[in-house]
């Protein structure tokens, strides 16, 4: 019973490098979302979608892209990562239809140099 | 846009001893709200969860919240902690289209033998 997948789950990378997140779930939830979290800041929306085919931006969505590439897939890029994209990722899904409880994957620390 | 604000950044206390932690929302219409709880290490699961009906809400491992519309809070209580409750905790709320979930910046709590 897997749950919410990330991967991977630690990353360092050089600034302007690029990298792409996976994110899993195997609950046949509708929503999907990427959280990201700093300390001191809680956890803020990047993207997310509603639904498969949409994909809409939260809080902070500058200098993310997303995919989502089926039901169960949702990945998060980051093009040319910057210092201040280090943070600590989070994936969740949601069924759907405003039920609200978020079921999280169980994060990926990336660390911008 | 809706806001979730978390008052207490930090708590300590003692084992046995009361908790409560403050989390007021700003928005004026219907609105469903969360407490999730992240212990050392892991991902955030939900601990108690408001949408209708009884304002005193109970959730897992002995934890309360109260739903006061009048004062738009929705504190997380627990009458004795224990040195397991050691976590950060995250309020969080839900509105308009019900997919996108607003967390505040969380408490970190440490319970102290």
């Amino acid at each position: 019973n897997a749950g919410v997948t990330q991967t991977p789950k630690f990353q360092v990378l050089k600034t302007g490098q690029s990298m792409t997140l996976q994110c899993a779930q195997d609950m046949n939830h509708n929503s999907m979302y990427w959280y990201r979290q700093d300390p001191g800041m809680g956890l803020r929306l990047i993207y997310y979608s509603a639904s498969e085919g949409t994909t809409d931006k939260g809080e902070v969505p500058n200098g993310y892209n997303v995919s989502r590439l089926n039901k169960r897939e949702f990945s998060l890029r980051l093009e040319s990562a910057a210092p201040s994209q280090t943070s600590v990722y989070f994936c969740a899904s949601n069924p759907g239809l405003g039920t609200g409880e978020l079921f999280f994957g169980e994060g990926s620390r990336l660390t911008v140099l | 846009a809706q806001s979730v604000s978390q008052h207490n950044h930090h708590v300590i206390l003692s084992e046995a001893a009361s908790l409560e932690l403050g989390c007021n929302y700003s928005y004026g219409g219907t609105v469903n709200l969360f407490w999730y709880v992240q212990y050392p290490g892991q991902h955030l699961q939900l601990l108690l969860k408001y949408f209708s009906g009884d304002p005193l809400v109970k959730g897992i491992k002995g934890f309360e919240a109260e739903f006061i519309k009048s004062k738009f809070s929705f504190n997380l209580r627990k009458p004795s902690v224990q040195w397991s409750d050691t976590a950060e905790y995250f309020c969080a709320a839900l509105t308009g289209g019900g997919n996108k979930l607003t967390f505040g910046t969380g408490t970190q709590l440490k319970v102290e033998l």
